[in-house]
């Protein structure tokens, strides 16, 4: 069946250290594929998505790109700031139970991110 | 922002009480979910409504009770819990749940934080 495998965490960075947190997938078709943020005591936010092969998702800076070749979807930013402090989600929306569109998330990363 | 509400944002409860989690979304959404998740664990799906009927019951314990009231409501009836049912649930929408079409975003409410005593 279709899986997300991202890294392990924590991670724990320096402010303004660049960010990779990498996303590997398993699926059947050709599934979106979307990184979702938690920040601590709150819900998931959608921070960005593609969905299709060599497409770019960003947003606040940070960016991913489908690669289909791959199957990966890693995440990046230049450079972060205390206030990415979170659980980062890779998920793919595949095929479930007979319906596309629901999400398959990964076991989340969390990022420190120190001043 | 996300346009998906939920109340109560906390609600702690005995094991034989009987409560309500609500959503509601005014995106014009026809697919609205119910997710549990527990602590540093990803969100498990529990319940997705398309078009206002119950399309996917993920074998959840019938102390569950799911409930979409209109297009734009979503309920989650709680009686006789159990502590192990204390964590983070969270409602969602998306256009669809079943759309081939590549996109059909997922959004998630703040999620209601809820806990067995």
């Amino acid at each position: 069946g279709d899986s997300v495998t991202q890294m392990e965490g924590p991670v724990t960075l320096s402010e303004e250290a660049f960010l990779t947190i990498n996303c590997t997938y398993t699926a059947t078709g050709y599934p979106s594929l979307f990184w979702y943020v938690q920040y601590p005591g709150e819900g998931l936010q959608l921070l960005l998505k593609a969905t299709k092969a060599d497409d770019k998702g960003s947003n606040k800076g940070f960016e991913a790109t489908y690669r289909k070749e791959t199957t990966s979807f890693h995440l990046e930013k230049g450079s972060v700031q205390v206030s990415d402090s979170a659980v980062y989600f890779c998920a793919l929306s595949g095929y479930y139970g007979g319906s596309q569109g629901n999400l398959i998330f990964g076991k989340g990363t969390k990022l420190s991110v120190k001043p | 922002d996300t346009e998906v509400t939920q109340t109560p944002k906390h609600l702690v409860m005995g094991m034989t009480n009987k409560k309500s989690l609500k959503c509601e979304q005014h995106m014009g959404h026809r697919a609205m979910y119910w997710y549990k998740q527990k602590a540093k664990k990803p969100p498990e799906l529990m319940f997705v409504y398309s078009y206002e009927k119950l399309s996917i019951n993920e074998s959840v314990p019938s102390r569950f009770s799911p409930e979409c009231p209109n297009s734009s409501l979503l309920n989650l009836h709680l009686h006789a819990l159990q502590p192990e049912d204390s964590a983070l649930y969270l409602c969602a929408s998306s256009q669809e749940s079943d759309s081939s079409s590549s996109g059909n975003t997922i959004y998630f409410g703040e999620g209601s934080w809820l806990t067995v005593v």
